[in-house]
């Protein structure tokens, strides 16, 4: 079975800080990984996504993710936090064993900037 | 292109009651999924319509159903409504076996029972 852990529910760095959330993938097959964000009281939003190609995403906003087998992860980073980053971010992963490609999702790391 | 539209954006109902919500998905997309966020977790997959056909259906009672019309918009039903049943219902669109390809997310219906 697919799974996606997310370590750390709440992160917190100053504007202007490096980004650090990390996500974690068991896959009996080779994953297809995404990670979305989600704004207070709106629906998800595609940042960036691993599907094989390059390990190395880069996504919206100045996001980026690095897809490690050996580590099984996909952590998501961003040089220098913006106020505006501060939402709840989730990894997912895409259920290709089963056909359907549903998404399983980890449980959510909410990013809050000081500034 | 309008993407994935969802209504209503809020809904109060109370305990036994049923409800209906209403996704249309992204233009050119033939698949639907639907997802339940409870408050503070991720998002957990309901089912999932492709040709009117449900597919694929996650750890949900009964009480849920779906439907997906010609059209491939798609509806959600729960019927006895449980104050558990109270979450963000979040409906996906993607093209069919494009695993490859991102699902586009609506806003979200908020369900509140009371």
């Amino acid at each position: 079975a697919q799974s996606v852990t997310q370590l750390g529910s709440h992160v917190s760095v100053s504007e202007g800080a490096l980004v650090l959330l990390r996500c974690n993938y068991s896959s009996s097959v080779p994953p297809y990984l995404f990670w979305y964000v989600q704004y207070p009281n709106q629906g998800l939003q595609l940042l960036l996504k691993y599907t094989s190609a390059a390990t190395l995403v880069k996504g919206i906003n100045g996001f980026e993710a690095e897809f490690k087998k050996s580590e099984t992860s996909f952590h998501l980073t961003k040089p220098s936090a913006h106020m505006s980053d501060a939402a709840e971010y989730f990894c997912a992963v895409s259920d290709r064993a089963s056909g359907t490609y549903k998404y399983i999702f980890g449980t959510g790391t909410r990013l809050k900037v000081l500034a | 292109d309008a993407g994935v539209t969802q209504s209503p954006t809020h809904l109060i109902k109370t305990r036994g009651q049923q409800v209906t919500l209403r996704c249309s998905p992204k233009s050119g997309h033939d698949t639907v999924s639907w997802y339940q966020q409870a408050l503070g977790q991720g998002p957990q997959f309901i089912f999932q319509y492709y040709e009117e056909e449900e597919r694929q259906r996650g750890n949900f009672p009964d009480r849920f159903s779906g439907h997906q019309f010609p059209n491939y918009s798609s509806e959600l039903n729960v019927n006895a409504l449980l104050l558990g049943d109270s979450a963000l219902y979040l409906c996906a669109s993607s093209p069919v076996n494009r695993g490859d390809t991102e699902a586009f997310f609506g806003q979200g219906t908020r369900l509140t029972v009371v």
